[in-house]
């Protein structure tokens, strides 16, 4: 089955750029996504990538993906405190559902 | 509007009551989801809605029971529920289950509390 991973949590100071990391199993993934999460709010999606990109930026945002590897990351330039928040990486799976990983917390300090 | 609305926001209820949590979006999507989530834990998976049919149903208990009543609007029919079931739902639309990009827009969630 698929299985999607992420270290818990991110500890960063606000100006610096975070890089939050995300491994996953089915090599059949077709699209992969970034998702914020705020305290006691729903999901909102921030960017995603196809399976056939390599990199993709967005603003602040850029997304690598290894696919040898499996190895998807998401790089927040010049965190800000608003940034702070769970990170969720997803994946497509092969029934065209989402399977997302644990999440990761971000704490950005003044 | 690129909204999915969920109401209510809170909703806290005994085992024995009845209660429904409903969800709405005006995007034109016909796959509608529900997902739980347990705190610091991703979503899972409930139930899916395909064009208006029950398509996917993730071995949920019978006393969560999903209704569609029309393409924009999502139910969850809540009955016998136990402490355990305290969680927050979380209600998503796509435009298409089966299309291959198949970005999902989720609504705010309504946090439930069994006592």
């Amino acid at each position: 089955g698929e299985d999607v991973e992420q270290s818990l949590f991110l500890s960063v100071r606000e100006g610096d750029s975070s890089v939050i990391n995300c491994t996953y199993t089915d090599s059949s993934s077709t699209y992969l996504y970034w998702y914020k999460q705020e305290p006691g709010a729903g999901l909102q999606l921030l960017t995603y990538i196809f399976s056939n990109m390599d990199m993709k930026q967005d603003q602040r945002l850029t997304v690598l993906l290894n696919k040898k590897d499996k190895h998807l990351s998401l790089r927040i330039a010049d965190t800000q405190t608003g940034d702070s928040a769970i990170y969720f990486c997803a994946e497509k799976n092969a029934g065209n559902m989402l399977t997302f990983g644990g999440g990761t917390r971000l704490m950005v300090k003044p | 509007d690129t909204e999915v609305t969920q109401t209510p926001k809170h909703l806290v209820m005994g085992m024995t009551n009845k209660k429904s949590l409903k969800c709405e979006q005006h995007m034109g999507h016909r796959a509608m989801y529900w997902y739980k989530q347990k705190a610091k834990k991703p979503p899972e998976l409930m139930f899916v809605y395909s064009y208006e049919k029950l398509s996917i149903n993730e071995s949920v208990p019978s006393r969560f029971s999903p209704e569609c009543p029309n393409s924009s609007l999502l139910n969850l029919h809540l009955h016998a529920l136990q402490p355990e079931d305290s969680a927050l739902y979380l209600c998503a639309s796509s435009q298409d289950s089966g299309h291959s990009y198949n970005e999902q827009f989720f609504g705010p969630g309504t946090r439930l509390t069994v006592l």
